[in-house]
């Protein structure tokens, strides 16, 4: 089956610093992929979609230029979170999908748990 | 997107059938009733979807109520690796996006 595959799987960070997030599609390409933040106790928030070759089209109140979110190929997306502060602390998951398949599941990576000190 | 409702938790006992309930009274014609699993710190995990006739998989089965407001989701034998947090989503196969809007989901419980 479909494998998204995303790393680190925790990360722990300075206040000030930034963090990159990698997803990868590991057997399929991710024409567009996910990225979403959840919070303890807390359902998944969509933060951004992103198509590969394009910009990424961020949610309502999610800054672009804080978590910034890179698809150049069709296996990997990243997401830096740029400046981290210890209230972006949080789950991060990624999921793909191809675009000619929009009626097939999501596949989602395992997640990255962000700690910032 | 239409909404769902689920009750916030569930308990069963190991071994017993479980049945995962959920309203959506605002589903339209295009809607799939879609249900993903996450299990704890992990991202969330297909399990199954339909339209309109119930499915079976290998892992649940999906009944889907004759007008469309309701959907359960079926676990035949609960085990205690079925434990996790169950969404129940909406998604519209006619959208372009693809993405899935996920609401607070059912906490199940499996008692051994």
């Amino acid at each position: 089956g479909a494998v998204v595959s995303q790393h680190p799987s925790w990360v722990i960070c300075k206040s000030g610093t930034s963090v990159k997030i990698e997803c990868r599609s590991l057997d399929f390409q991710a024409t567009t992929m996910f990225w979403y933040r959840q919070f303890p106790k807390q359902s998944l928030m969509l933060m951004a979609t992103s198509n590969e070759g394009s910009k990424a089209t961020y949610e309502q109140g999610v800054e672009k230029d804080k978590f910034l979110i890179n698809h150049a190929s069709l296996t990997l997306s990243t997401l830096t979170v740029t400046s981290a502060h210890p209230e972006d602390s949080s789950f991060y998951i990624c999921s793909a999908i191809y675009w000619a398949q929009y009626n097939s599941p999501l596949h989602f990576g395992n997640g990255t748990r962000l700690t910032v000190t | 997107d239409a909404k769902t409702t689920q009750p916030n938790s569930m308990e069963s006992n190991e071994e017993e059938p479980v049945h995962l309930p959920c309203n959506h009274s605002t589903i339209s014609g295009t809607d799939y009733i879609h249900w993903y699993r996450q299990l704890p710190s992990q991202g969330p995990e297909y399990v199954i979807h339909g339209l309109t006739s119930n499915v079976n998989n290998r892992m649940a089965s999906l009944a889907i109520a004759e007008d469309r407001k309701s959907s359960t989701l079926i676990l035949h034998r609960a085990t205690l690796r079925d434990a996790a947090v169950y969404y129940c989503i909406l998604r519209d196969h006619g959208g372009s996006q693809g993405n899935l809007i996920f609401g607070k989901g059912t906490k199940l419980s499996v008692k051994p």
